[in-house]
């Protein structure tokens, strides 16, 4: 286990709505990553966080926004849900920005449905 | 970009048989490479990493080496078990750009 929590689990929205997911990170991390990851696909980028500032972003529009708090602990919002938006919703934690050698860990994931 | 290629799956396996998963990537500057593993049902987790040219990962009797030549970072198991059955992602991270994700591989070993 790597000590990334995330919450809910499971989740059933329908369209237009609007989802919080949440993410702790483990001990001693102080960046967040949000991935997407549709059925049968590789995880995609959303976006990082790092010291509670957005740190970079994938190819998602503004309705997907995130926050991450002072204990490095963080929140993906999807606004205006979409049939597409289905899908597993990773976050992964580290340390100091987006350096090629540091190791992500990754958490359990929160699978969202849209209906 | 960033990419990685990998090899299409199902792959299906007797127990005990020789695994290989091929994986090629294409990256500006000189990435590192991951393998990550998802068992049904739960999140990823990182199965062997090399940072270098040449250099060999290895974990769980997993093994990848990276090769800059061909741009491959081949993902090979002596023996499997039905254990192993989960889908794996190679991964690269270059400079200041996130992790980019193969599709994955599943993998079902059969006893």
């Amino acid at each position: 286990e790597t000590g990334v929590t995330q919450s809910p689990t499971h989740l059933i929205k329908t369209r237009g709505q609007q989802v919080t997911l949440r993410c702790s990170s483990q001990s001693g991390h102080n960046t967040v990553s949000w991935y997407q990851q549709a059925l049968g696909q590789g995880p995609q980028f959303i976006f990082q966080y790092y010291r509670e500032e957005e740190n970079g972003r994938g190819n998602f529009p503004p309705r997907f926004s995130g926050l991450q708090f002072p204990n490095y602990s963080s929140e993906l919002n999807v606004n205006a849900l979409e049939l597409d938006d289905s899908a597993l919703y990773l976050c992964a934690t580290g340390t100091s920005g987006r350096r090629p050698q540091e190791t992500q860990y990754f958490g359990p994931g929160t699978r969202l449905l849209v209906l | 970009g960033n990419s990685v290629t990998q090899m299409e799956g199902p792959v299906t396996l007797s127990e005990e048989a020789f695994l290989t998963i091929n994986c090629t990537y294409t990256a500006t500057g000189y990435p590192s490479l991951f393998w990550y593993v998802q068992y049904p049902g739960e999140g990823l987790q990182l199965l062997l990493k090399a940072t270098k040219a040449d250099d060999k990962g290895s974990n769980k009797g997993f093994e990848a080496t990276y090769r800059k030549e061909t741009t491959s970072f081949h993902l090979e198991k002596g023996s499997v078990q039905v254990s192993d059955s989960a889908v794996y992602f190679c991964a690269l991270h270059s400079g200041n750009t996130p992790l980019v994700f193969g599709k994955g591989t599943r993998l079902s070993v059969i006893a």
